[in-house]
């Protein structure tokens, strides 16, 4: 399994605080990313990156920002949570553009 | 718009059925990916196509580049195979998944 792992797993948080959720990989793989998962949406790309300091936008990326300092670490911070955000996050890594190995998640509830 | 699109949405199987699991896609791709997610768990990756077909113990996946069509097979299915099936493209430009909304399988003892 790759080493892959996101915090917390579990959160529930009310309307209007920061939230912020780590992924952390010891695979020294280039690219990361995040998703939420939705019933009847699937997996949505909310950014990704593709090197230290490099990030870019994905499809619902509003409400979202995220920032990567080291090659293990991505960060997703949810500025001012809003119940919309609830949802299943989960972080994955790649090292080229052909695989992707998925973490474990994060269930996120914004009351 | 959905580049990848699977049917069907729901799948409900008595154990020993033979499934099948139908995926398209619309983008012109380097590989197609099929994914397994138990409840409550996380994601694993099954398979990884870009022509042909593979084999792993009782899960046959399939692709038809022409057609741009890929099938997930189980056979002799069991009800611990009961589980969200996704497909995922990786296209030949750009390095973003495409993903389908997933395919909910149960199989009945």
């Amino acid at each position: 399994d790759a080493g892959i792992t996101q915090s917390p797993r579990h959160k529930v948080t009310e309307t209007g605080t920061p939230v912020t959720l780590r992924c952390h990989q010891t695979e020294n793989h280039r690219y990361m990313y995040w998703y939420r998962q939705d019933p009847g949406h699937g997996l949505r790309l909310i950014h990704y990156s593709y090197g230290v300091k490099d990030t870019d936008k994905g499809e619902v990326s509003d409400g979202y920002s995220v920032s990567r300092s080291k090659t293990e670490d991505f960060l997703l911070t949810l500025e001012s949570a809003t119940s919309s955000q609830t949802s299943v996050y989960f972080c994955a890594i790649s090292k080229s553009v052909n695989e992707q190995f998925f973490g474990p998640g994060t269930r996120l509830t914004v009351l | 718009k959905n580049e990848v699109e699977q049917s069907p949405q729901n799948l409900t199987a008595q154990e020993g059925e033979f499934i099948t699991i139908n995926c398209s896609y619309s983008v012109g791709i380097s590989a197609l990916h099929w994914l397994q997610q138990h409840p409550g768990g996380g994601i694993v990756s099954l398979f990884m196509l870009s022509s042909g077909k593979k084999k792993h113990g009782r899960l046959i996946a399939t692709i038809n580049i022409q057609e741009k069509h890929s099938s997930l097979h189980i056979t002799a299915s069991h009800p611990r195979d009961s589980a969200v099936y996704i497909c995922a493209a990786s296209p030949n430009t750009g390095n973003q998944f495409y993903f389908g909304t997933g395919t909910s399988l149960t199989v009945i003892p």
